[in-house]
């Protein structure tokens, strides 16, 4: 079956720690996305990437990291330098960012 | 900047009641409208798509309208069911850009 893939389902981070978080698709579709949902709120944009090798930053891109050297791969990194990690992070994707976003199920990240 | 607005926050209704969840948006120049339905620990699934040329989009229960000049759309629920149980997100993508902007969603309970 075509999806979007996440993984960890839940992921624990110490302090000071690096952390990353997978998004694999199987969908063949160009641009990926990763939001931050926080309780009681809309998604929030991390970064996008419409294209393998190039990305750019959302509303929210401070503490975070990208890679996009495979199409069907977009990981996240969350970094030590973003001081409230703790949120539901969402991956989707589309082939055209006109279109309707595919997304994953989430990670759910807490501080240990 | 564009602001997406959803009311109310929380709606509970008996079940087979009709309802309507509502959507704001302040920028008008929107490429189209985008409703989504969200489980409790899941992700996003596409309902609706609604094209800026467009008034209003039919799937099954579910009838969408647009207005774009007064940067409003409805999402109405017909016949409800406990399955649709959920929070319900719109999202309006710019003329200008690739990304969408999410409102804060609605939690629909429909009690049996």
């Amino acid at each position: 079956d075509g999806g979007i893939t996440q993984s960890p389902k839940y992921l624990f981070r110490k302090e000071g720690q690096n952390v990353t978080l997978s998004c694999e698709q199987n969908l063949n579709h160009d641009a990926m996305y990763w939001y931050r949902q926080d309780p009681g709120q809309g998604l929030r944009l991390i970064y996008y990437s419409q294209i393998v090798n190039d990305f750019q930053k959302g509303d929210i891109a401070e503490g975070y990291s990208v890679s996009r050297e495979k199409k069907e791969s977009f990981p996240l990194t969350v970094t030590s330098a973003q001081k409230n990690p703790t949120a539901f992070y969402l991956c989707a994707s589309n082939w055209d960012p006109r279109q309707p976003q595919h997304f994953g199920d989430g990670t759910r990240l807490s501080i240990l | 900047k564009q602001e997406v607005t959803q009311i109310p926050a929380a709606l509970s209704v008996p079940e087979g009641e009709n309802l309507v969840l509502n959507c704001s948006f302040t920028d008008s120049a929107i490429y189209n409208l985008q409703w989504f339905r969200q489980d409790p620990g899941k992700g996003l699934t596409s309902l609706l798509l609604i094209q800026s040329s467009q008034r209003e989009q039919t799937s099954g229960r579910l009838n969408a309208s647009l207005d774009k000049s007064s940067g409003r759309s409805t999402l109405y629920i017909a016949a409800s069911q406990p399955g649709d149980s959920a929070t319900y997100l719109c999202a309006v993508l710019k003329t200008s850009g690739s990304r969408l902007t999410f409102g804060e969603g609605t939690q629909l309970t429909v009690n049996p």
